[in-house]
């Protein structure tokens, strides 16, 4: 799977949208763009995902450049609870079995 | 309601004393996956079950085996735990390989 970097730690102000920028350029083309968020103390949950479409759901916006070297999650007003380490994963699903692997993470701090 | 089930919460076992981790689903995913997460590290997948083929990870310890007796349960078995072992174990379950994954809360597991 190809590798993905993030920044690891941002900031944001509570009511205010969070960037998180991540990087993927060695991307292949049936390889998707995953966001889990870890919360402290909890498990990984699900936040969106996307191969070349920008994305958005309930929770986010996924915006995926269109060399799809990089993508960005979008949350569009950050509240308190959304606090935690962000991990942006690059999943082949259908090679090698649809395995998650994490990478390190942006610990995002919304702040009042 | 909970569909990830993980008990305990903490587990906490001596040095060299075989123990056992359990997680239970109640979506009836096909997949069920075990990943280690040491402290201020992102989860690394252990080894994961498509339905009774049991897949392992290449760099997983013997040490850590698993058990899948029906659909709704997989047991993570620690042979001799060492202080090094010591982290939190999530369990993930999917419907099928490439879809996303639902993660249960985690048993924090300590080795005196």
């Amino acid at each position: 799977d190809a590798k993905t970097t993030q920044p690891p730690s941002m900031d944001c102000a509570e009511g205010r949208a969070a960037n998180l920028p991540c990087n993927h350029s060695t991307i292949s083309g049936n390889e998707y763009v995953y966001w889990y968020r870890q919360i402290h103390s909890q498990g990984p949950q699900y936040i969106i995902h996307g191969l070349k479409n920008n994305e958005t759901n309930e929770m986010a916006s996924l915006i995926i450049t269109e060399d799809r070297k990089s993508s960005t999650l979008i949350l569009p007003h950050a509240t308190l609870r959304d606090t935690a380490v962000y991990y942006c994963i690059v999943r082949a699903l259908y090679n090698q079995g649809g395995k998650l692997i994490f990478g390190q993470g942006t610990e995002l701090s919304v702040k009042p | 309601d909970a569909m990830v089930i993980q008990n305990p919460r903490y587990q906490v076992t001596q040095f060299g004393k075989p123990v056992t981790l359990s997680c239970s689903q109640t979506l009836n995913h096909n997949v069920m996956y075990w990943y280690q997460q040491k402290s201020s590290q992102a989860p690394k997948l252990l080894f994961h079950y498509y339905d009774k083929d049991f897949n392992n990870e290449a760099d997983t310890p013997d040490n850590f085996q698993s058990r899948r007796p029906n659909t709704s349960f997989c047991f993570l078995d620690i042979r001799s735990p060492g202080l090094g072992d010591a982290a939190m174990y999530l369990c993930a379950t999917s419907r099928e390989p490439y879809e996303k994954l639902f993660f249960g809360s985690g048993t924090q597991l300590s080795v005196l």
